[in-house]
């Protein structure tokens, strides 16, 4: 079974770091494309970031370019998400998610964090 | 920050047939690239419910149907069921954006 797990989440005082997990199983990770996507309560998705198969390309949103870090470990199936300098808009769900040609699929359960004093 | 608009809610007794909108601009659904839709409900995280405009997943039940004509997008429930009351987003792929996903704003498909 194809499966994502995210893990990290918790409570963080604005300004903090905070590292974000996904766990991959049932598919050949290193083949595929990563994102992150949050949603803040009560709001809609926003796509956070991505990386490619093998690391060497990532992107993110304008939201948190500078203090948001995607990686992966390929020989340990887990995506990363590293988040520092954190503000209280940053307050979500974070889903990781497999990227097939465009769509995502499947996704994690998802982890909360929450930024706030 | 969404560049593609949905209505805030949609809904409909059982067994009608709702449709939901996406509305988007020439540099995503109007540059050609394609449009995917997922169901989130209550609670959970989002699943894939159409790829590539019109393609359902294995598992998915045919009362759900997607196309996609110029800029906008729709998803359409025939025979809605009140497993069906979920939240729904579209998502495609904007040129003009850093990194380039986009999602659309969400619309509540409320059960009467």
């Amino acid at each position: 079974e194809v499966q994502l797990v995210e893990s990290g989440g918790g409570l963080v005082q604005p300004g903090g770091s905070l590292r974000l997990s996904c766990a991959a199983s049932g598919f050949t990770f290193s083949s595929y494309w990563m994102h992150w996507v949050r949603q803040a309560p009560g709001k809609g998705l926003v796509w956070v970031s991505r990386i490619n198969s093998d690391g060497s390309s990532t992107s993110y949103a304008d939201s948190v370019k500078g203090r948001f870090t995607i990686s992966r470990d390929n020989a340990k199936n887990t995506l990363y998400l590293q988040m520092n300098s954190l503000r209280a808009e940053d307050t979500a769900v974070y889903y990781c998610a497999r990227a097939s040609d465009g769509w995502f699929d499947p996704w994690g359960q998802g982890t909360l964090v929450t930024v706030s004093s | 920050q969404s560049v593609l608009t949905q209505p805030p809610s949609v809904s409909g007794a059982p067994g009608q047939r709702v449709t939901i909108s996406c509305t988007g601009s020439s540099s995503n659904i109007g540059a050609g690239y394609d449009v995917h839709w997922y169901q989130q409900l209550p609670g959970t995280a989002p699943k894939l419910l159409i790829y590539g405009n019109s393609n359902r997943p294995s598992g998915v039940p045919d009362r759900f149907s997607g196309s996609k004509s110029g800029t906008s997008a729709s998803l359409a429930i025939t025979g809605l069921q009140a497993e069906d009351e979920a939240d729904y987003y579209c998502q495609s792929y904007d040129s003009s954006l850093s990194g380039s996903r986009v999602f659309g704003t969400g619309t509540k498909v409320t059960v009467l």
